[in-house]
């Protein structure tokens, strides 16, 4: 079956550090990648997403390429802030219907 | 544009009881779906509705049941709630199919005793 594996939190940061969180994946087909952001006492929103393979999805400074070869969608951001602060999920979805997953989550506490 | 609503914020239930989750999106998405998300398990889908008129389950359906009531409206029912049943319940909608983008609504936290 499909499923996401992503790198458990809580990941600390100083602001204006370099934030990679690493997500891979395992599915059948051809799925789309997605990452979704939640902010404290909220639901998910998309972040950035990519549907095929060489993709690069970005938003708001982030950014994450969808690989093939590695089956991986991992998300950076060159410089983060306090405001950066939430829980990170990786998710694909495929053609089929229910085939929807989404990985843990990471929380990521960005400091002043 | 509300989006995503949901309804209660947050309910208490003692073992055995019932109650209704309410979801509507004004956006006229056709697909609707449930999820609980638990600490350390990301959010798992209990049922979707791909459009109006039908609905399949997820990957835990097990004591729930769904309504989709109309294009908007997509409710989701504890009919006998258990202690594993504490969680928070998300809604979210979509155009159309999976691939596609989700919107969420704010949650329902719900506190089975």
């Amino acid at each position: 079956g499909n499923s996401v594996t992503q790198m458990e939190g809580p990941v600390t940061l100083s602001e204006e550090a370099f934030l990679t969180i690493n997500c891979t994946y395992t599915a059948t087909g051809y799925p789309s990648l997605f990452w979704y952001v939640q902010y404290p006492g909220e639901g998910l929103q998309l972040l950035l997403k990519a549907t095929k393979a060489d993709d690069k999805g970005s938003n708001k400074g982030f950014e994450a390429t969808y690989r093939k070869e590695t089956t991986s969608f991992h998300l950076e951001k060159g410089s983060v802030q306090v405001s950066d602060s939430a829980v990170y999920f990786c998710a694909l979805a495929t053609d089929s219907w229910g085939k929807f997953q989404f990985g843990a989550g990471t929380q990521v506490v960005v400091t002043p | 544009n509300a989006g995503v609503t949901q309804t209660p914020k947050f309910q208490v239930l003692k073992t055995g009881q019932s109650m209704t989750l309410q979801c509507a999106q004004d956006m006229n998405h056709n697909s609707m779906y449930w999820y609980r998300q638990d600490p350390g398990m990301g959010l798992r889908l209990i049922y979707y509705s791909a459009s109006e008129g039908t609905t399949d389950k997820g990957e835990v359906p097990n004591g729930y049941n769904v309504s989709r009531l109309n294009k908007r409206e997509f409710s989701l029912r504890l009919e006998s709630a258990a202690p594993s049943q504490t969680s928070v319940y998300f809604c979210a909608s979509t155009t159309a199919g999976p691939q596609e983008t989700q919107y969420f609504g704010p949650g329902t936290r719900l506190l089975v005793l």
